[in-house]
Formats: C-alpha cells, structure tokens, sequence
C-alpha cells in the first residue's frame, strides 16, 4: 500500500513550453501533496506544500506563476512548469500524505520523480 | 536556519562489511529525524525515524540514535548486502505541516 506514481518518468521538452507532471496516489487518499526539486548531487529543495482543494503554498524563491501547482483530487495533483527554459532542467519528485494537520509527523510516500530536459 | 549534513559519498564497501554514514543536523526547537532510502528507480521510502532524543530508529538490520549532545543521527548496519545498495538521505522535520529539510544524500555501492 502507499503508492504513488508519477508520469511522466522522463520528459523533454523546447524551451518556451510547457510541460504538466501528474503525480497520483494509488491506493491512498492524499490531503497533502508535496512538490520536491534535485539537482544533480544535492538535497531535495521543497518547492510547495498543497492541499486538497485549496492553493498551494509555495517556499520562498519559488515562483509560483512559473510552477503551477493543482491538487483538485485526492488522488492527484499536477505540476505545471510553464513557459520552461533550460534552467528549468531537474528531477522533480512528489510526495503524499494522509495527514491533514496538526502537531504530529505523518508520513510521506514518495513518487518516483521526473526528468526534465529543456533544450 | 534548520540544515542537516551528511558524508559525502560514494561509500563502497564489500558485503557483510559494517556501515556507517554520518548524519548531523542544525534545529531550533526539537526535531524529529529520519532516514529515508532510494532504490534505482525507485520513490524514497521512509527506513527508519526517532521523534525524540535517545530514541533507536530501527529497520531492516539499519539502526540511528537521536543524539541531541552531538546533534547527529548517524546510520548503521552490521552487515552490508548487495541489496543495500542505494541512495540514503538524512532529513529532520520541525514544523507542525510535515515539511522535510534533507541532507544531500549518500550514494553507498555494496560489492559482491
């Protein structure tokens, strides 16, 4: 159980486009969503926090009209980066948890990210 | 602000060899701490965590002390297999909305 899926796994792409990731939880309801950036040999970098039916919360230095974050579902939400450019390069992953609140740590199942090339 | 470092990899070692990896973080308040793990190809997976100082994280023979004295959370396992091999991240949590602050990751290579 807790599994979550991304698609695509890898994508390229020219620059001026733009490109949606979908990241889905399979067999569990998802009430936070997190949105995760690597780069090549450094930690993930949070870039927001999004949950059910509300507006994502982006950190700071992300910008949120180039990142669009959607969460309609419970079981899904989607990753646009718009208008992306070559700096845009990275592996994005996403996360999930059940929780929805509160002081306690709930656990967060990891998709398996997704490659973007921006040529 | 809230920083976790870990050793820098690669770490190769031969199997049934005993590992470490170094973990240390900078907090304020008290933060729980975990250790997360990333097979090829695969999503990170929750190894093993401690909430509170002296707790023993264990999982899968993989073992972490929460020391609050050194700030660290080191990770270790007696015998390494060749299965063992894979990306492992440190990450402390402070916050009260499950936000995670990761270390870069250590890549370990286990040889036969």
């Amino acid at each position: 159980g807790a599994v979550v899926s991304q698609h695509p796994s890898w994508v390229i792409c020219k620059s001026g486009t733009s490109v949606k990731i979908e990241c889905r939880s399979l067999d569990f309801q998802a009430t936070t969503m997190f949105w995760y950036r690597q780069f090549p040999k450094q930690s993930l970098m949070l870039m927001a926090t999004s949950n059910e039916g509300s507006k994502a919360t982006y950190e700071q230095g992300v910008e949120k009209d180039k990142f669009l974050i959607n969460h309609a579902s419970l079981t899904l939400s989607t990753l646009t980066v718009t208008s992306a450019h070559p700096e845009d390069s990275s592996f994005y992953i996403c996360s999930a948890s059940r929780g929805s609140g509160g002081n306690s740590y709930n656990e967060q199942f990891f998709g398996p990210g997704t490659r973007l090339t921006v040529l | 602000g809230d920083s976790v470092t870990q050793m820098e990899g690669p770490v190769t070692l031969s199997e049934e060899a005993f590992l470490t990896i170094n973990c240390t973080y900078t907090a304020t308040g008290y933060p729980s701490l975990f250790w997360y793990v990333q097979y090829p190809g695969e999503g990170l997976q929750l190894l093993l965590k401690a909430t509170k100082a002296d707790d023993k994280g264990s999982n899968k023979g993989f073992e972490a002390t929460y020391r609050k004295e050194t700030t660290s959370f080191h990770l270790e396992k007696g015998s390494v297999q060749v299965s063992d091999s894979a990306v492992y991240f440190c990450a402390l949590s402070v916050r009260s909305n499950y936000q995670l602050i990761w270390g870069a990751g250590t890549k370990l290579i286990i040889k036969p």
